[in-house]
């Protein structure tokens, strides 16, 4: 059984560097999402898709974030023009409706911006 | 609407039970119960579809009040594996396939 796997798992880079993250969520499930966990908080959604399609962003995430799902397979986050703010660890997790959208998670990508 | 925890922490002795509760100010579809431990992704632990249910598996169990729009997670005889931080999620009924998850619940088993 293989299960959500995340790349990189670690990223430092310098502020104003775009990054980008993949996720590859478990092949049958159709909906995956992205968080972004701060120390000593819970997972703050960020956006999520069915499928290849967006079905919502957080209002609170600026434009400098972007996501894609291309296929409906794996997805990427992007990040442009890095902020030290941006400093987080950024989780993915996939779901399917026949499981009640209970959320398998990724081990996380965890980005330091200096 | 992030859902509400309480309390933010606790501290257990081996054996000794705890409550962690979770609340949300909108109508739910459904609460999730994540453990999380140091330096790793949550885990599932249970969903709660249905006013009034409650689930449980090995000695966590969780209750779900529909009405008061409140979700308890119930760990009898703790271990210390049962160390980590707790997040209940929330649905809603306009979108019961987004979790939002709440700020957590420390907990820490010691011997």
């Amino acid at each position: 059984d293989t299960g959500v796997s995340q790349n990189p798992r670690h990223k430092i880079t310098k502020r104003g560097q775009n990054v980008t993250f993949r996720c590859d969520p478990i092949s049958e499930h159709n909906r995956l999402y992205w968080y972004r966990q701060t120390l000593g908080q819970g997972p703050e959604f960020l956006t999520y898709f069915q499928n290849e399609a967006q079905l919502e962003k957080s209002r609170l995430l600026s434009d400098r974030f972007s996501a894609e799902r291309p296929k409906g397979s794996f997805s990427t986050l992007e990040i442009q023009r890095t902020e030290q703010g941006d400093s987080a660890m950024y989780l993915c997790a996939s779901s399917f409706r026949q499981n009640h959208y209970e959320q398998y998670f990724g081990p996380g990508t965890r980005l330091t911006v200096t | 609407q992030q859902p509400v925890q309480s309390p933010q922490a606790v501290i257990l002795r081996e054996g000794e039970d705890a409550v962690i509760n979770c609340s949300s100010s909108k109508a739910l579809y459904s609460v999730h119960w994540y453990r999380q431990k140091h330096g790793e992704a949550p885990v599932f632990l249970m969903i709660l579809l249905k006013g009034g249910e409650q689930k449980g598996h090995d000695k966590i169990s969780a209750s779900f009040n529909e009405k008061k729009q409140q979700s308890s997670l119930y760990l009898t005889a703790s271990q210390l594996s049962y160390s980590g931080t707790y997040f209940c999620g929330t649905t809603s009924r306009t979108s019961y396939d987004k979790v939002i998850f709440g700020p957590g619940t420390s907990l820490s088993v010691i011997p």
